[in-house]
């Protein structure tokens, strides 16, 4: 069946230091890709997404290209800084019917000043 | 707009009790899911409803779980009787349908002593 692998964390930066979370995942076909963040207290929201191989989706200096060679989605940003704080979910999401998302365990991002 | 409303927040009962959860999705939102995080791990689906229709229950532990959305509109998750390894947040997610992103309540966390 369809699966995603993350990282573990906790992963601990200091602002404005470079960030990468690894996720790899294991499907029939060709799904989409998701990363979801979790802040301190409040529910999932979507971050960023690619429907396609070679896609990159981008949002609030976040991004992900989704590489079929690989099957991997990595999560990166640039320069963090503490409100990134939060953990992070990679999921997919099979093609048949309706959505249905299949998520990795987590990887808490801990950004110190 | 209004987001997905789960309540209570937090529930403490013991193994062998019952429990009730509820959700409102946002308004319009035609798809709905529930979704178990147990502590360390990903969330995990265990039903998802089109309108008042349930399209995937493959996960739910018939035995002990149950769900309802009348009128195509809130919804309930009922467990009876609990169990140890029932403790976890269960999640709410609504959507219009199709490839649209998904929208998740706070949840619930259930501690079953």
């Amino acid at each position: 069946g369809n699966s995603v692998t993350q990282m573990e964390g906790p992963v601990t930066l200091s602002e404005e230091a470079f960030l990468t979370i690894n996720c790899t995942y294991t499907a029939t076909g060709y799904p989409s890709l998701f990363w979801y963040v979790q802040y301190p207290g409040e529910g999932l929201q979507l971050l960023l997404k690619a429907t396609k191989a070679d896609d990159k989706g981008s949002n609030k200096g976040f991004e992900a290209t989704y590489r079929k060679e690989t099957t991997s989605f990595h999560l990166e940003k640039g320069s963090v800084q503490v409100s990134d704080s939060a953990v992070y979910f990679c999921a997919l999401s099979d093609l048949t019917g309706f959505q249905k998302l299949v998520f990795g365990t987590g990887t808490r991002l801990l950004v110190s000043p | 707009e209004a987001g997905v409303a789960q309540s209570p927040r937090y529930k403490i009962i013991e193994k062998r009790q019952s429990v009730a959860f509820w959700c409102n999705p946002i308004s319009g939102h035609a798809t709905l899911y529930w979704y178990q995080q147990i502590l360390g791990q990903g969330p995990k689906l265990l039903i998802q409803f089109q309108n008042n229709g349930v399209v995937d229950d493959s996960q739910l532990p018939k035995d002990r779980f149950s769900a309802e959305r009348l009128k195509g509109v809130d919804s309930t998750l009922k467990i009876q009787p609990a169990k140890l390894e029932d403790s976890a947040v269960y999640l709410c997610a609504s959507t219009f349908g199709g490839r649209e992103k998904l929208f998740f309540g706070s949840g619930t966390q259930l501690s079953v002593l």
